[in-house]
């Protein structure tokens, strides 16, 4: 594998289940990002990490709970989540969280979630 | 807050002619970052382009080019000699070059098609 993988490509759930989302990164990098992507909207970041340690929540609703365990794997668990939750999420990494420098980030191909 | 505007939900292009995409944003800041993303059907969001706010050289990378005019803060995407694989979305994305935050604010795309 390389770049940024996720998995499952494509999901479904009710509003009362649990389920998580799984990123992971083989480029060596130590910040990973979760991205929302809805239709006709921008795509909006909703949490940062740097080396394991979470330095950003956009104002996430708690039913969105992100874990980190190493550089390299960043998940999402899902909990009771709402219709309008229905989106592509998307996971990014870059070499590390930057100051006043550039870092590229890079996307997985995202998870197709869908809230019934 | 920063915002970024792309007034084109859609466009098109004939192969092997020329096609801009606009991009307007609106921040304070002096320093910053701004960035053309392409995302095929495939789903996967590559980094297509880059521009440093300080740099007055327009960026350019093979087939695509930039129009930076910082006054009017407007960041234009050139594509050159239109091929059937460019056919994407493009996003336009800002970010600060100020230390601490690494959050891309990006516009709402623009849905560019390739006509043979």
């Amino acid at each position: 594998e390389t770049g940024v993988t996720q998995t499952p490509r494509h999901l479904v759930m009710g509003m009362t289940n649990k389920k998580s989302l799984k990123c992971e990164q083989h480029l060596g990098h130590n910040a990973m990002y979760w991205y929302k992507q809805s239709a006709k909207k921008p795509l909006e970041l909703m949490f940062v990490y740097n080396f394991k340690e979470q330095t950003e929540n956009n104002s996430v609703p708690s039913r969105f709970s992100p874990e980190c365990p190493n550089s390299s794997h960043l998940f999402l668990h899902l909990h009771t989540l709402q219709p309008e939750d229905s989106a592509l999420y998307l996971c990014a990494s870059s070499p590390r969280l930057a100051g006043p420098n550039y870092n590229e980030q890079f996307f997985g191909p995202g998870t197709r979630l869908t809230v019934l | 807050a920063q915002t970024v505007t792309q007034s084109q939900p859609e466009m098109s292009v004939q192969e092997a002619e020329t096609v801009t995409l606009s991009c307007t944003y609106d921040t304070s800041e002096s320093d910053y970052y701004l960035f053309w993303y392409k995302q095929p059907p495939s789903r996967q969001m590559i980094l297509v382009i880059r521009q440093e706010a300080y740099k007055q050289q327009n960026a350019t990378e093979n087939r695509f080019s930039v129009n930076f005019q910082k006054a009017a803060k407007s960041f234009s995407l050139k594509i050159s000699d239109s091929q059937l694989g460019d056919a994407a979305m493009y996003f336009c994305a800002y970010r600060s070059a100020q230390g601490g935050s690494e959050k891309l604010v990006f516009g709402k795309g623009t849905k560019l098609t390739v006509n043979p």
